[in-house]
């Protein structure tokens, strides 16, 4: 069973401050994805990856994928209550099938 | 443009009713269609994907079945609700070779 490991699984922070995410697999994704959902909704795609090392950044969150294409990160620089939402990655595995990840829950207060 | 329409956004249901949930989209042609769950504030887990028309694989033994009657239209179904099937459902289509998928915005089904 292919499984997405995510961590930290909560992180609450203040405003201002920095933080990533981590997202881990044993098997090599062909593509990877993160998405942010917030309360009630759908999530919402971020970035897809599919180089590894490959980075691509938006506006304030860097993202990064593995060289060896089993892991990939978030990095959110000066976060902001807007921000605050649940993360999740999401991985292809060479199907148009996603396999989603556990998830990173963030609250960053004012 | 490309939308999805996904209703009811919250149902409540006695166990052992039936259930009939339908995702709608729009502007695309043969779409890949997804149903999955989401336990509260987790990840999602893939319960029902079609890739056409009448083509539907199931990717866990459940209490639930799918539809797609037409090409943009994705039903899930049950005949009889157990309380394990309360969940946060979302529906979700993407086009082969393309990236990203895009979601409704879900039903929250609370089985009482």
């Amino acid at each position: 069973t292919q499984l997405l490991e995510q961590s930290p699984q909560f992180l609450s922070i203040q405003e201002g401050e920095n933080l990533t995410v981590y997202c881990n697999s044993s098997s090599v994704f062909s593509s990877l994805q993160w998405y942010r959902q917030e309360p009630g909704e759908g999530p919402v795609l971020l970035v897809t990856v599919v180089t590894g090392g490959e980075v691509k950044k938006l506006k304030r969150l860097t993202f990064q994928f593995g060289d060896a294409r089993k892991d990939s990160s978030l990095h959110i620089t000066a976060a902001q209550p807007g921000d605050t939402g649940l993360y999740l990655c999401a991985g292809s595995f060479g199907t148009d099938k996603l396999i989603f990840g556990t998830g990173t829950r963030l609250q960053v207060f004012p | 443009s490309q939308t999805i329409h996904q209703w009811p956004a919250t149902l409540v249901q006695p166990v052992g009713s039936p259930l009939s949930l339908e995702c709608t989209v729009e502007g695309t042609s043969n779409p890949n269609l997804y149903w999955y769950r989401q336990a509260a504030g987790r990840g999602l887990q893939l319960l029902f994907y079609s890739v056409g028309i009448g083509q539907i694989s199931s990717e866990v033994p459940q209490n639930l079945s799918a539809s797609r009657p037409q090409d943009r239209q994705f039903i899930l179904s049950s005949k009889k609700l157990l309380l394990s099937d309360s969940g946060f459902y979302l529906c979700a289509w993407s086009v082969l070779g393309v990236g990203g998928y895009t979601f409704g915005s879900g039903t929250r089904l609370t089985v009482v």
